[in-house]
């Protein structure tokens, strides 16, 4: 079964600090990795997707298919980043259905 | 361009009643997807419906169904409702095929079943 696995419910960090946020998945196929984004108070939102290849307010994530992982990662943390964090997955030919992890808080204090 | 919006914001029903959530999509959209969020959880895939058919279903129950209407707006209908049932109900809109297109979610429905 297809399962997207993010170990960390809370990661706290200082403002100017590195981030990496951990994303396992396990697909048999090739899959299309997403992160999206909860800022406070408003809606879920596309952050960035492996195929397009770019980087996002700073955040960028490879997919590594040996390691099955798609990690978020900044190298300077701001406090504005501080949300709920979502790593899915797509499969071809499914309708378009995204399979979620349950999430990590990001937390970046001044 | 307006967002993808639902109604009601919240809603509190008791167990055993039914329930009806609604959802427009982003203006263009033809593909709509439903997704129930647990509290402390990711969302979780219900169903999809493209063009006004259901294109794809999660593991949820018959009791969930849903509906796409030609303006391509969406229904999802639950029966029987029980106590688990309790959660965030998000849609999503997204253009064109639906293997293809970035999903915009709406805002939420919050039910509580007592």
């Amino acid at each position: 079964a297809q399962r997207v696995t993010q170990p960390e419910k809370l990661l706290s960090v200082f403002k100017g600090a590195p981030v990496e946020l951990k994303c396992n998945y396990s697909y048999s196929g090739s899959p299309e990795l997403f992160w999206y984004v909860q800022y406070s108070r408003q809606r879920l939102q596309l952050l960035l997707r492996h195929i397009s290849r770019e980087s996002i307010k700073g955040f960028t994530a490879d997919l590594n298919k040996g390691e099955t992982s798609f990690h978020l990662k900044k190298p300077f943390a701001q406090e504005e980043d501080s949300a709920m964090y979502y790593c899915a997955l797509r499969r071809y030919n499914q309708g378009g259905k995204l399979i979620f992890g349950q999430g990590t808080e990001l937390s970046v204090k001044p | 361009e307006t967002g993808v919006t639902q109604s009601p914001t919240h809603l509190i029903k008791t167990r055993g009643q039914q329930v009806t959530l609604r959802c427009s999509s982003q203006s263009g959209h033809n593909t709509v997807s439903w997704y129930q969020q647990a509290l402390g959880q990711g969302p979780q895939f219900i169903f999809q419906y493209y063009r006004e058919e259901e294109n794809g279903r999660g593991n949820f129950p018959p009791r969930f169904s849903g509906l796409q209407f030609p303006n391509y707006s969406s229904e999802l209908n639950v029966n029987a409702l029980e106590l688990d049932d309790s959660a965030l109900y998000l849609c999503a809109s997204s253009l064109t095929g639906p293997n293809t297109d970035t999903q915009y979610f709406g805002p939420g429905t919050r039910l509580t079943v007592l």
